[in-house]
């Protein structure tokens, strides 16, 4: 257990709706991390937070946005669903704000399914 | 941009015997940290082991050990005496000391240990 949780652990939905994906960073984590993992794009980076604010962003696309709240959870918003966002959503935390040698730990993932 | 070549999409060992699991990189930066992280079938990300691209050593984890070639960009995962609970996809992931903090994956490679 790296003590990152994410709710929910499968999600299915339809093409067009939006879905909220919440994470919680282990604890005295200020950085969290979304990945998303899919069959044909392999495992990618979407986008970072550190206390509250955006620091990186990699291949996020302008359907889906991020907010981290300052109890530190973040929720990662998706919309306009098509079927090729159907993948794993990985949510990972690390203590500061990445500049350092330090570990990123995973959560256990959303499996998002839209049909 | 940086870029993780796992060459290896499946290796199979036996149980208690030794597999190496390759992975190369691509950069022109001197400085940056490696990782290999584990995935089971329940699909977390288990962070096996680190290294930090300035230090000349080898790191190593119990019967997890890597070949760290900076010049060659070469980083590969040694398994000793290999378990049954080490079948798993593994990822080389490749993340820079400075700027964008997202870590590039590998495509993995799937691991099954025979009984």
């Amino acid at each position: 257990d790296s003590g990152v949780t994410q709710t929910p652990k499968h999600l299915i939905t339809a093409t067009g709706q939006r879905v909220t994906l919440r994470c919680s960073p282990r604890s005295g984590d200020l950085s969290v991390y979304w990945y998303q993992q899919s069959l044909d794009q392999g495992l990618q980076f979407l986008i970072q937070y550190y206390n509250g604010e955006e620091r990186a962003k990699g291949n996020i696309l302008e359907r889906f946005s991020a907010q981290q709240f300052p109890d530190l959870h973040s929720e990662l918003n998706l919309s306009s669903l098509e079927l090729g966002d159907s993948a794993l959503y990985f949510c990972a935390s690390s203590v500061a704000e990445g500049h350092f040698p330090e570990t990123q730990y995973f959560g256990p993932g959303t499996r998002l399914l839209v049909l | 941009a940086q870029t993780v070549t796992q060459s290896q999409p499946e290796m199979s060992v036996q149980e208690a015997e030794t597999v190496t699991l390759s992975c190369t990189y691509d950069t022109s930066e001197s400085d940056y940290y490696l990782f290999w992280y584990k995935q089971p079938p329940s699909r977390q990300m288990i962070l096996v082991i680190r290294q930090e691209a300035y230090k000349q050593q080898n790191a190593t984890e119990n019967r997890f050990s890597v070949n760290f070639q900076k010049a060659a960009k070469s980083f590969s995962l040694k398994i000793s005496d290999s378990q049954l609970g080490d079948a798993a996809m593994y990822f080389c992931a490749y993340r820079s000391a400075s700027g964008n903090n997202d870590m590039r994956f590998g495509a993995g490679t799937r691991l099954t240990v025979k009984p």
